[in-house]
Formats: structure tokens, sequence, C-alpha cells
């Protein structure tokens, strides 16, 4: 098992320009999430997905849009990027919430994006 | 208030010593507690979950103390090996009616020889 992957492992963009970040997963689980993460800011929930073509907000979305259309796969976007979206991105998965109170989360390696 | 609350360190520590993590949270209704690793440029790994009546996994021991809202993580005999940062994290559920996890900025841990 691969675990959780992430494309690409970095990028530099220009203020402006858009790309999405692409998270697969082949644990089979159902809930997958994207995180970013900033010196002394912990990790920041932006969007996650209970479901196959479900996708709910978190706690920084703006900016952002996410699609789920295969289980498997979850793809962040970024259709405007700013130079406040320079960040580690990373993506995880985890298990039905309904399988267990403990359920832990498990990550991809992160994107490392740069907004000039 | 943060939701979750760390000393950020650094915490330098000698190989061999005893060294201890604090981490407070917000909301009592919370329900499930970790203690995540996460390597320099690296992602977070679980270090292991935190029950209630406390829970050791080697030189690993975490507390839980609900009435005070604080978790602890200690590590006995530091390796080096043990450098990384240390991220506490809640699952608030089901005040918020969500599984969403939440992080502590995390703790920063040095072992030198």
């Amino acid at each position: 098992n691969a675990g959780v992957t992430q494309t690409p492992k970095f990028r530099v963009l220009k203020t402006g320009q858009s790309m999405t970040l692409l998270c697969a997963q082949d644990m089979n689980h159902e809930y997958m999430y994207w995180y970013r993460q900033d010196p002394g800011m912990g990790l920041r929930l932006i969007h996650y997905s209970v479901g196959e073509g479900t996708t709910a907000k978190g706690e920084v979305p703006d900016g952002y849009n996410v699609s789920r259309l295969k289980k498997q796969n979850f793809l962040l976007g970024l259709e405007s990027a700013a130079p406040s979206q320079t960040s580690v991105y990373f993506c995880a998965s985890s298990y039905s919430i309904a399988a267990s109170v403990s359920e832990t989360q498990y990550f991809g390696p992160g994107t490392r994006l740069l907004v000039l | 208030r943060k939701e979750v609350e760390q000393d950020p360190g650094p915490f330098n520590v000698p190989e061999g010593a005893t060294v201890a993590f604090n981490c407070t949270y917000s909301n009592s209704a919370s329900q499930s507690f970790f203690w995540y690793r996460q390597d320099c440029r690296k992602e977070p790994k679980l270090l292991m979950s935190v029950y209630s009546s406390g829970n050791e996994d080697g030189r690993f021991t975490a507390q839980l103390n609900r009435a005070s809202q604080y978790i602890s993580l200690l590590i006995r005999d530091s390796k080096l090996s043990d450098s990384a940062t240390y991220l506490c994290v809640v699952n608030p559920r089901p005040f918020l009616n969500t599984d969403k996890l939440i992080f502590g900025t995390g703790t920063r841990l040095q072992v030198f020889p």
C-alpha cells in the first residue's frame, strides 16, 4: 500500500495563477481532508469530504475549492493564487467516523507551495 | 483562547533524559486525544492515542486529566531519534458534532549527545 500520496511535492506560482493539488489514497478510506500548515499556526483544516461526491468547508476555506469525484482522490484547487497561500499543504484520510471514536488520520507527505 | 495550547519549546535535553510535554484544551466535552510526531519537513504521524486511564508504549507514556483539561506526554531515556515536533491533537466532538481534529502548534524536542 502506498498510503496517502500527494502531487506535486513542490510548486512555485505567480500571483493570480491557478493550480490543482492532487491527493490519492489506497486504503479505501471514506474521509479525506486538506490542511495547510504555517509556522506558529499549526495545522488548519481547509476543506474535507465525508464520501465520494461530498465536500464541506473547514476552518480556512476561502480561496480554495475541492472536488471528490472518486473515493480515492481528493483535489484541492487554487483559482487565483495569492502570496498568503504560501504554505505547506497536507492531505489526510481516515476511516468512516462511525467506525471508532479514537480514529486517527493518515497524512500524505505534503506539498510545498510558494506564491510570488 | 486557543482550542489546543502547547508550549512551543524547544526542549533541549541530553540523551537518556526524561522529558515531559503538556497540552491544554478548551472544550471540556472533547472525546478523543492523540499525540502525533512530526519530523522536520515531513508529515505528522500518529505516535499514540491518549486514554482516560493513561497508556504506555515503550518509553512513551500519555496521560489525560479531564478535570484540568490537559494531556501530557512523558518520554523516558530520550534517544537522538526522538528529536522532532510533538503535536497535541484533540477531537472535540460531539460538542461540535464533527470529527474534525484540532491540532496544537507543536512542541519541539531536540535531543543532543
